[in-house]
């Protein structure tokens, strides 16, 4: 069965660190690019950020830019996010999404998602 | 970027058919075939529902259907049944290397 699980979420303090995992299987991990898409408590979803199959070219969105790293470790076929800086407009559970293509810019669509990791930003 | 805009809410009978929104701009949904759509039940991950402007994946029913006319795309549910209440989402590329998603849609089946 093809899925994604993400793990790694949790209560982080403003200006903290998190980094989540999201652990793939069912599929060739590396011949496929993953994104982060995120849902504020009761509002709808925003793309954080992608990276792409076998290269690895990384995409972000403005707001999260030079704060999150996206990564992969095809090895392990294993997706990370790490965020830093974190603020409470970060909150939001952070979904792990399969997109259908090696490449992000093949598709901008997401096929498989996982069942979301929560993050709270708050002091 | 500005998220799309669909309508808050839509709704219609059993058996009916019912048509969500999603309009953005000629830098967005008018510039590129990359428009996807997202079916979300109350606490479940989202569900591809089309994309590319129109195509299904494997699996979704041919009750759905996508289009787009201009800076419009549009979802298209026929053949309405209670499965189908949830939030569906839309989304499109928005060019330099960016996508922007649709504020969402409740769908009620009275």
């Amino acid at each position: 069965e093809v899925q994604v699980l993400e793990s790694g979420g949790g209560l982080v303090q403003p200006g903290g660190s998190l980094r989540l995992s999201c652990a793939a299987s069912g599929f060739t991990f590396s011949t496929y690019a993953m994104s982060w898409v995120r849902q504020a408590p009761g509002k709808g979803l925003e793309w954080v950020s992608g990276i792409t199959g076998g290269v690895g070219i990384t995409y972000y969105t403005d707001s999260v830019k030079g704060r999150f790293i996206i990564s992969r470790d095809n090895s392990k076929n294993t997706l990370y996010l790490q965020m830093n800086s974190l603020r409470g407009e970060d909150t939001a559970v952070y979904y792990c999404a399969k997109v259908p293509s090696e490449w992000l810019s093949y598709a901008w669509a997401f096929d498989i998602w996982g069942q979301g990791t929560k993050v709270t930003v708050s002091s | 970027q500005s998220a799309l805009t669909q309508p808050p809410s839509a709704s219609g009978s059993p058996g009916q058919s019912v048509t969500i929104s999603c309009t953005g701009t000629s830098s967005d949904v008018g510039g590129y075939n990359y428009v996807s759509w997202y079916q979300q039940h109350p606490g479940k991950a989202p569900k591809l529902m089309i994309y590319e402007v129109s195509k299904r994946p494997s699996g979704v029913p041919d009750r759905f259907s996508g289009s787009k006319s201009g800076n419009t795309a549009s979802l298209t549910v026929s053949g309405l049944q209670a499965v189908d209440e949830a939030d569906y989402y839309c989304s499109s590329y928005a060019g330099s290397d960016n996508l922007v998603f649709g504020g969402g849609t409740k769908l009620t089946v009275l």
